[in-house]
């Protein structure tokens, strides 16, 4: 079955620092990639995607590569601030047939930043 | 995108009762998944909610336990039976438009 891996947290960091949260993934197909992000107190909200190989998501300063070669899609800032904490999950979702498929998320990664 | 609204947004209900949670999202979609998100924990899928049909249920999910409906594209219900303090988790709802799920605020349940 599918799964997503992800480095766990919290992860501390000052503010500026650079940031990189690992999740690699297994799949039997051809996923797309997610990264969601919960902030204190709110719901779930979609931060960045990508469909395919090679394909770069980017929000809010956030990066993330599809690499298939490592099966990865790590998170990448360059410079983090203080509302950037937050608890941040990698999800994929396989499409197969065009049958109903949900996400399969990471444990997800508590990531906090002190100023 | 989809802009979706759940309620109640919390609640307490006491052990062997039953508690019902909406789902509505701001324009048709094909798409609808009920999620429970443990305290501490990632998203775990409970069930694919089917319009017009019965709700396709995750390993370790059963109808008897959270029983779906489904009237219409915009509308969604998920019930959580016969509770205990086991069940005590965010439920979300979530759904699909194009290639993205979207996600409601969630509904935090405790059961005493």
């Amino acid at each position: 079955g599918n799964s997503v891996t992800q480095m766990e947290g919290p992860v501390t960091l000052s503010e500026e620092a650079f940031l990189t949260i690992n999740c690699t993934y297994t799949a039997t197909g051809y996923p797309s990639l997610f990264w969601y992000v919960q902030y204190p107190g709110e719901g779930l909200q979609l931060l960045l995607k990508a469909t395919k190989a090679d394909d770069k998501g980017s929000n809010k300063g956030f990066e993330a590569t599809y690499r298939k070669e490592t099966t990865s899609f790590h998170l990448e800032k360059g410079s983090v601030q203080v509302s950037d904490s937050a608890v941040y999950f990698c999800a994929l979702s396989e499409h197969s047939g065009g049958g109903a498929d949900g996400l399969t998320f990471g444990k997800g990664t508590h990531l906090i930043i002190q100023p | 995108s989809a802009v979706i609204s759940q309620k109640p947004s919390r609640d307490i209900c006491q052990r062997g009762t039953s508690l019902t949670i909406q789902c509505q999202v701001d324009s048709q979609v094909t798409m609808m998944f009920w999620y429970r998100q443990q305290p501490g924990q990632s998203l775990t899928l409970i069930a694919t909610a089917n319009q017009g049909s019965e709700a396709t249920y995750e390993s370790g999910f059963v109808i008897d336990k959270f029983p779906i409906s489904r009237p219409n594209l915009t509308f969604s219900t998920l019930t959580v039976s016969n509770m205990s303090p086991e069940d005590s988790s965010i439920y979300l709802c979530s759904a699909r438009a194009g290639d993205t799920q979207y996600f409601g605020p969630g509904t935090r349940l405790t059961v005493l």
